[in-house]
């Protein structure tokens, strides 16, 4: 399977407990994107890097959140101190930098109870 | 102000009904993408555009750049079919989504 992965692909949690979650973008891709999906809302953009340096984080990431891309691949998306308004899905896109076409991920289904 | 404007927000049509889901941006766009999203979530991309038409089974997206306009077409619709569809566009480094139309396919 070439194409974006996500893990895991449901997870629930505590409230207060902290959890993360993994993107493997297609392995030529430079530019990796996390977005969160609220019920009923399209995507919101969370943040992005081009290879490992992290360019760009949405006001929408707290500092509960955090986000790595260490060797410009695989890319990890850390949420502290879990709070039930944290349930949602977490998206992961990649994409050549320069090119037009990005590919998504499943997403991973965050519910906080 | 949303960069990306869908509509309708939902839809309910007969099976065999022609759909037609539009798609509004704002500003100067390098790629446009349809997406499908099933109860469950996962994303499933179904036409990257930049320009013209593309056409894979029932489905159809047509892009107009001048105009900032998509529309996404199902041909002969299925209950099937019934989803979420979601407008993106890649916005020099971004990529913005629409809100999503809920398309539900009566049989």
């Amino acid at each position: 399977d070439t194409g974006v992965s996500q893990d895991p692909r449901h997870k629930i949690t505590k409230r207060g407990q902290n959890v993360t979650f993994r993107c493997d973008p297609i392995s030529e891709h430079n530019r990796l994107y996390w977005y969160r999906q609220t019920l009923g809302q399209g995507p919101e953009f969370l943040t992005y890097f081009q290879n490992e340096a992290q360019l760009e984080k949405s006001r929408l990431l707290s500092d509960r959140f955090s986000a790595e891309r260490p060797k410009g691949s695989f890319s990890t998306l850390e949420i502290q101190r879990t709070e039930q308004g944290d349930s949602a899905m977490y998206l992961c896109a990649s994409s050549k930098s320069g090119g037009a076409e990005a590919f998504f991920g499943q997403g991973t289904r965050l519910t906080v109870v | 102000k949303n960069e990306v404007e869908q509509s309708p927000q939902n839809l309910t049509a007969q099976e065999g009904e022609f759909i037609t889901i539009n798609c509004s941006y704002s500003v100067g766009i390098s790629a446009l993408h349809w997406l499908q999203q099933h109860p469950g979530g996962g994303i499933v991309s179904l036409f990257m555009l930049s320009s013209g038409k593309k056409k894979h089974g029932r489905l159809i997206a047509t892009i107009n750049i001048q105009e900032k306009h998509s529309s996404l077409h199902i041909t002969a619709s299925h209950p099937r079919d019934s989803a979420v569809y979601i407008c993106a566009v890649r916005i020099d480094d971004k990529i913005i989504f629409g809100k999503g139309t809920r398309l539900h396919i009566l049989p």
